[in-house]
């Protein structure tokens, strides 16, 4: 299965804002509002901080947005604080009833 | 709180068998979807497997179709993989995780994880 493509890295400064992408194709990304997005810092499990595109879980700061548009949905942090600094992965439910995730974005704050 | 704690991971060699285990707790295990989804060392996430919250469905990614069986017991809060015909490639961390919509298979995302039990494919 093919993955959803995200940058292999970005970074900001504290206090800053950083986005990143997750593309895919009308098969996945932009087939449903299905796109979710993960944090997970090395060693440890994935955490989930974003659904159906905007939706936040409850205790997920709203320092933590999403959007989507066509086959691209995209994770925005807003105040970047340092404990954000993290791996983080995009995933999508898919027109074929499976799940798909993206390669991973490792996110360094300066 | 919910909690997902896997085992039986270990060394095999290519070729072989092993079957991971997942124990769940503080939510209604027969309730809920479960999934397998699994990391390679340095890599990024792939999908494996779902299971209906009754066992009547399983899906599977194309990578372990045929090869890979996903089980559960309701009355053991248990889920399992059993892993057939291992190769090199299927080297990775093994997580469960949970379905967030009760009797519902599609949601697009997994709302809690366990920590994973690392399977290594070796010689």
């Amino acid at each position: 299965q093919s993955t959803l493509t995200q940058p292999p890295s970005v970074s900001g400064s504290p206090g800053q804002s950083v986005s990143i992408s997750c593309t895919g194709t009308s098969g996945d990304v932009g087939y449903y509002n299905r796109v979710s997005w993960y944090q997970q810092p090395p060693g440890t499990a994935p955490k989930l901080i974003l659904y159906d595109v905007t939706d936040r879980p409850s205790g997920v700061p709203d320092r933590f947005s999403g959007s989507k548009s066509g086959n691209t949905a995209s994770l925005t942090i807003s105040g970047l604080q340092a404990e954000d600094e993290s791996d983080y992965y995009c995933g999508s439910y898919t027109s074929r009833g499976t799940w798909v995730f993206g390669g991973g974005t490792k996110l360094t704050v300066l | 709180q919910v909690q997902l704690v896997e085992s039986g991971g270990g060394v095999v060699q290519p070729r072989g068998s092993l079957r991971v285990s997942c124990v769940a707790s503080g939510f209604t295990f027969s309730s809920f979807g479960m999934h397998w989804v699994r990391q390679a060392p340095g890599k990024g996430l792939e999908w494996v497997a779902l299971i209906r919250y009754d066992g009547t469905k399983k899906q599977y990614a194309d990578s372990v179709k045929g090869r890979f069986t996903i089980s559960r017991d309701n009355s053991k809060n248990t889920l399992y993989l059993q892993m057939d015909s291992l190769r090199a490639e299927d080297s990775a961390i093994y997580f469960c995780a949970k379905s967030p919509r009760y009797y519902y298979d599609s949601s697009g995302h997994f709302d809690h994880w366990g920590q994973g039990t690392l399977v290594t494919v070796s010689s």
